[in-house]
């Protein structure tokens, strides 16, 4: 079983739409849960960053984390063409390394 | 701060050909990471080093690749012999400290490479 599995789309929704974007993880030792969104041809870029269970929101951005469930989201609200990307959670804090999902392939169509 | 610098963005080579994948990460930060994605694998770790020093090379795939970091502002990959299985993006991170801290992970805009 992989530490972290991301259904990888792909998923496509028309601007305004609500996207719901999940991650799940095994490892319960994880602490540090961040989603990264990454353009065609450029790097992942930090998208959201949060620490143990809760909501974290950013503008139309909002990090979920639920712990017991060992079970991540991020909602994006009023989509637009710009988030158009791939979007990958990451996870950290059992050892020194980042743990990453496979992606997921969101596109907005206008 | 520019950020994680890669060099080059691109790079296409032949089958046997040297690749020297170049990185210099934030400066101030500690631990630097090497990746490589693919379509059907997603991001893999290589391999990370901390404070100059390579901590965890098992995800290299072969000896053809081997990674350095002389000093705390560069690093290298090389594939020596390359294949055409190495085409793939290359991408360098770095962060202030490990992934045992709630430090964060930064990304240099990655090398295509393509091995024909």
């Amino acid at each position: 079983q992989k530490e972290v599995e991301q259904d990888p789309g792909p998923l496509s929704v028309p601007e305004g739409a609500i996207v719901s974007l999940n991650c799940t993880y095994s490892n319960s030792a994880f602490q540090y849960f961040m989603w990264y969104r990454q353009y065609s041809r450029k790097g992942p870029e930090l998208l959201m960053y949060t620490y143990s269970s809760g909501n974290k929101e950013d503008g139309r951005f909002t990090a979920q984390v639920d712990k017991s469930s060992k079970y991540i989201s991020l909602f994006i609200r009023d989509s637009q063409p710009s988030d158009s990307a791939t979007y990958l959670c990451a996870m950290s804090g059992a050892g020194n390394q980042f743990y990453f999902g496979t992606g997921t392939s969101l596109t907005v169509i206008p | 701060d520019a950020g994680v610098i890669q060099s080059p963005r691109h790079e296409v080579t032949e089958m046997g050909q040297e690749v020297t994948l170049r990185c210099k990460p934030i400066s101030g930060h500690d631990y630097l990471f090497w990746y490589r994605q693919t379509m059907m694998r997603g991001l893999e770790l290589l391999i990370y080093f901390n404070n100059n020093v390579p901590i965890d090379d098992s995800g290299m795939p072969e000896d053809r690749f081997s990674a350095k970091m002389p000093n705390a502002s560069f690093s290298t990959l090389k594939i020596q012999p390359s294949e055409p299985r190495d085409s793939a993006v290359y991408f360098c991170a770095s962060s202030l400290a490990g992934a045992a801290t709630n430090e964060k992970l930064f990304f240099g805009s990655g090398t295509q490479l393509s091995v024909l």
